[in-house]
């Protein structure tokens, strides 16, 4: 079974300051991998995905095959990037849709 | 952007009651959708797969006599929790993939349940 951990629940910068937020996972096949947010009082949404190696907002992510990480990280934190961030793991298949999250971390940019 | 709705957003029951949560795609047709548990303070976790026309695959652990789910519709999918009990307080969040677009799910807003 996959699995995906977050390993800091909380993490505060300051604005400015660049950022990371860690996600590692665990799967023994090829997985697609996403990360959400989820701002104050707002549903989730989604963030970016691996496969479209887009940057939003200005945080991007790598997939690093070899050390099972998708690190999602931006050089200058804005005070609105304050809210929950989810990665999450897609296994593909027969497991179409279907998502595995993690614990999530809650960033605090402060001004 | 496409939308993603669920009534209601919140509901209080007693002990033994059934509670049904809709969750609606407002403005795309959704072949597929998502149910997921969520605890204070945890992560998501998936409950169950809703297809269009088809029966509920249910993820190991979640008991598919307690929680019942229909998509009767590709804009409708319901989740019926049955007698109910203070353990399955929670929330609720379901997500629908849009069939035109299959890699984009979306969320909705959540529904909390309180059962006394």
């Amino acid at each position: 079974a996959q699995r995906v951990t977050q390993p800091e629940k909380l993490l505060s910068v300051f604005k400015g300051a660049p950022v990371e937020l860690k996600c590692n996972y665990s799967y023994s096949g090829s997985p697609e991998l996403f990360w959400y947010v989820q701002y104050s009082r707002q549903r989730l949404q989604l963030l970016l995905r691996h496969i479209s190696r887009e940057s939003i907002k200005g945080f991007t992510a790598d997939l690093n095959k070899g050390e099972t990480s998708f690190h999602l990280k931006k050089p200058f934190a804005q005070e609105e990037d304050s809210a929950m961030y989810y990665c999450a793991l897609e296994a593909g298949g027969t497991s179409y849709g279907k998502l595995t999250f993690g614990q999530g971390t809650i960033l605090t940019v402060h001004p | 952007g496409a939308v993603v709705s669920q009534h209601p957003s919140r509901v209080i029951c007693k002990s033994g009651t059934s509670v049904k949560i809709e969750c609606r795609s407002l403005d795309f047709q959704a072949t597929t959708m998502f149910w997921y548990r969520q605890f204070p303070k945890q992560s998501l976790m998936l409950m169950a797969t809703s297809n269009e026309g088809s029966k509920a695959t249910y993820e190991q652990g979640v008991e598919k006599d307690k929680f019942l789910i229909n998509h009767a519709s590709l804009t409708l999918s319901t989740l019926t929790v049955t007698s109910a009990h203070p353990e399955d307080s929670s929330f609720y969040i379901c997500s629908a993939i849009n069939q035109g677009r299959k890699e984009t799910q979306y969320f909705g807003p959540g529904t909390r349940l309180l059962v006394l």
